[in-house]
């Protein structure tokens, strides 16, 4: 099946920085990429996704790149807000018979220092 | 439109109980999954329903259940509850199932087991 590996599992930034998160994915036949932010108490908040067709997609401070060849993925956040301190999830989809079925990444802890 | 909503938000059961989670996708959405997370394993997919079929189920043993009704919510149960099983249950709803579309989270229930 799937795997996803996230890292890094714990960033800390100055606020105005920009923070990155890098995920990889081991089965070719992923073809969706979301991005989930989760903060204390909460459930995942889809922030932005990408599908295969796409190479980069933006929304306002946040960005996803995907390089298909290599089966790698990133987040950029730019000028980090302390709001931004969340756990964030990279994730990946086949869609097809698997449905919506997601395989998540181990999470990263991104703390967001005033 | 609401989100996603799920009952009780917390709960508490002894081993060798069982328990009925409840979900209610986001109005016109037919797709609704099941996701545990805990810290060891962080979010693993339990199984997805479309038009009151399940469609995909993951890695757990048969002592997870769910189904879904007529109107897209979706209840999951867990029977002869085990320590092991305490976690945030999360319940996902998306428009459709078979492409890998956007699916939103709820707050999740939070099961202990004593």
């Amino acid at each position: 099946g799937e795997n996803v590996e996230q890292h890094p599992s714990t960033l800390s930034v100055q606020e105005g920085d920009s923070a990155v998160i890098k995920c990889t994915y081991s089965d070719s036949a992923s073809n969706y990429f979301p991005w989930y932010k989760q903060e204390l108490g909460k459930g995942p908040q889809l922030i932005i996704d990408i599908r295969s067709n796409v190479g980069e997609k933006k929304d306002q401070r946040i960005a996803v790149t995907l390089n298909k060849t290599a089966k790698h993925f990133s987040l950029h956040i730019t000028e980090t807000q302390p709001e931004d301190s969340a756990v964030y999830f990279c994730a990946a989809s086949m869609g097809g018979n698997a449905g919506n079925m997601l395989t998540f990444g181990g999470g990263t802890r991104l703390m967001v220092k005033p | 439109k609401a989100g996603v909503t799920q009952t009780p938000r917390y709960l508490i059961k002894t081993r060798g109980q069982q328990v009925t989670l409840s979900c209610s996708p986001i109005s016109g959405h037919r797709s609704v999954s099941w996701y545990q997370q805990t810290p060891g394993q962080g979010l693993q997919f339990l199984f997805e329903y479309f038009s009151e079929t399940q469609r995909n189920k993951g890695n757990f043993p048969g002592r997870f259940s769910g189904r879904q009704f007529s109107n897209s919510r979706s209840e999951m149960n867990v029977s002869t509850l085990e320590l092991g099983d305490s976690a945030l249950y999360l319940c996902a709803s998306s428009f459709r199932w078979d492409r890998g579309y956007e699916q939103y989270f709820g707050p999740g229930t939070r099961l202990t087991v004593t």
